[in-house]
């Protein structure tokens, strides 16, 4: 079946460079994503790769994705303070409901 | 454009109430979608639709039934409230082949 699973808590100072991890166990996922939620709010996309991609950059945010080992990452550069947020990760398929199945997310602290 | 817009934002019901939550897309998305986040897990899909007129279950449909009134509006009724159903309520809808899912504020929904 498909699960999807992230680290809890990470804490870092400001300035730093972020990294999030998730592992993802659906072999025939198409679509990873990130998404971002801040308290008392939705979640917001962040970025997504194509399952035969490794890497895409978007301004501070590169993700990376090991389609052997089925690891996803998400790196923050410059971390700052506003950035502290609830970060999702997730994943679909191209065909059928196409719902997202996704990780129970990881808690970014960024301390100043 | 207001994106995905959900109603109520907080909401109290007694158990063995009922009520209706409510939510619109003005992006003219095909797909639409209910999920519910409670403490410590990412999000679970309750419903979906794939387009206007057809719904599907998704992992956890029971106590819930749903309507896809038109294009625009995806509407999800708890029709005999529990406890179990106290969690925040999140509507989205997607476009495009990749799938981008795009999510309402939510709805926090406590049953006492």
């Amino acid at each position: 079946g498909e699960d999807v699973e992230q680290s809890l808590f990470l804490s870092v100072r400001e300035g730093d460079s972020s990294v999030i991890n998730c592992t993802y166990t659906d072999s025939s996922s198409t679509y990873l994503y990130w998404y971002k939620q801040e308290p008392g709010a939705g979640l917001q996309l962040l970025t997504y790769i194509f399952s035969n991609m490794d890497m895409k950059q978007d301004q501070r945010l590169t993700v990376l994705l090991n389609k052997k080992d089925k690891h996803l990452s998400l790196r923050i550069a410059d971390t700052q303070t506003g950035d502290s947020a609830i970060y999702f990760c997730a994943e679909s398929m191209e065909a059928g409901r196409r719902a997202l199945t996704f990780g129970s997310g990881t808690r970014l602290q960024v301390q100043p | 454009n207001a994106g995905v817009t959900q109603t109520p934002k907080f909401q109290v019901l007694k158990t063995g109430q009922s009520m209706t939550l409510q939510c619109a897309q003005d992006m003219n998305h095909n797909s639409m979608y209910w999920y519910r986040q409670d403490p410590g897990m990412g999000l679970r899909l309750i419903y979906y639709s794939a387009s206007e007129g057809t719904t599907d279950k998704g992992e956890v449909p029971n106590g819930y039934n749903v309507s896809r009134l038109n294009k625009r509006e995806f509407s999800l009724r708890l029709e005999s409230a529990a406890p179990s159903q106290t969690s925040v309520y999140f509507c989205a809808s997607t476009r495009g082949r990749a799938n981008e899912q795009y999510f309402g504020p939510g709805t926090r929904l406590t049953v006492t």
